[in-house]
């Protein structure tokens, strides 16, 4: 079955630092893969997507993340962290066999916080 | 630019009542859902609502649970019997087309169930 793995479960950064959050998946297939940003109050907001092409992949935000098939992973990187990127992301898969209706899978979320 | 709206932010009501959740989805999309969010658990699928009929449920979503587009600008989910394991934040997304057109989602709805 497909599946989503966040192994990092609440991360924090200083302001101005670099950031990387990590995302694993498991699919038998090229994925569709996603990341979101929840802040607080809010919903959940796309921050970028992988269907296919350039591995790398430029999101809202500053945002970027790399698919690299050979580790299963899909990491979200940013160079250089603001305070109010402190939030919830998830990344999220979207399940084989459910065609253009597209259900997600996603991970467990990865808690960011800045330190100023 | 256009938002997902879902009522309440948070409801608490006791085990066994019914509630129904509100979500008013933006106007030209096509494609609803709800997904949930245990407290410390992944948000999962529940239902997905196309032409007026549900197109895909998940193991969770029972016979307790029911969704209706009852005016062509609301979308309900309803849970006839709560119980304490429905306790949850519970998303409304909607899509214009479905997957290669993205999803919105609103922010959510807490239900407490006591």
């Amino acid at each position: 079955a497909q599946s989503v793995t966040q192994p990092d479960i609440h991360i924090t950064v200083s302001e101005g630092a670099s950031l990387e959050l990590r995302c694993n998946y498991s699919y038998g297939a090229t994925p569709y893969l996603f990341w979101y940003v929840q802040s607080p109050g809010q919903g959940l907001q796309l921050l970028l997507k992988y269907f296919s092409g350039d591995t790398l992949v430029q999101g809202i935000k500053g945002f970027e993340a790399e698919f690299k098939r050979s580790q299963s992973s899909f990491n979200l990187r940013k160079p250089s962290v603001h305070w109010s990127d402190a939030a919830e992301y998830f990344c999220a898969v979207v399940g084989r066999g459910s065609g253009n209706t597209g259900i997600l899978i996603f991970g467990q979320g990865t808690t960011l916080q800045v330190k100023p | 630019e256009p938002e997902v709206t879902q009522t309440p932010s948070h409801q608490v009501t006791q085990m066994g009542q019914e509630v129904i959740l509100r979500c008013v989805p933006i106007s030209n999309h096509l494609y609803f859902y709800w997904y949930r969010q245990i407290l410390g658990q992944k948000v999962e699928f529940l239902v997905s609502f196309y032409n007026n009929e549900i197109s895909e449920k998940s193991e969770i979503f029972d016979d307790q649970f029911s969704v209706e587009r009852p005016d062509g600008s609301n979308f309900t989910l309803k849970i006839r019997s709560t119980k304490l394991e429905d306790s949850a934040m519970y998303f409304c997304a909607s899509s214009a087309g479905g997957l290669f057109y993205g999803y919105t989602f609103g922010s959510g709805t807490r239900l407490t169930v006591v």
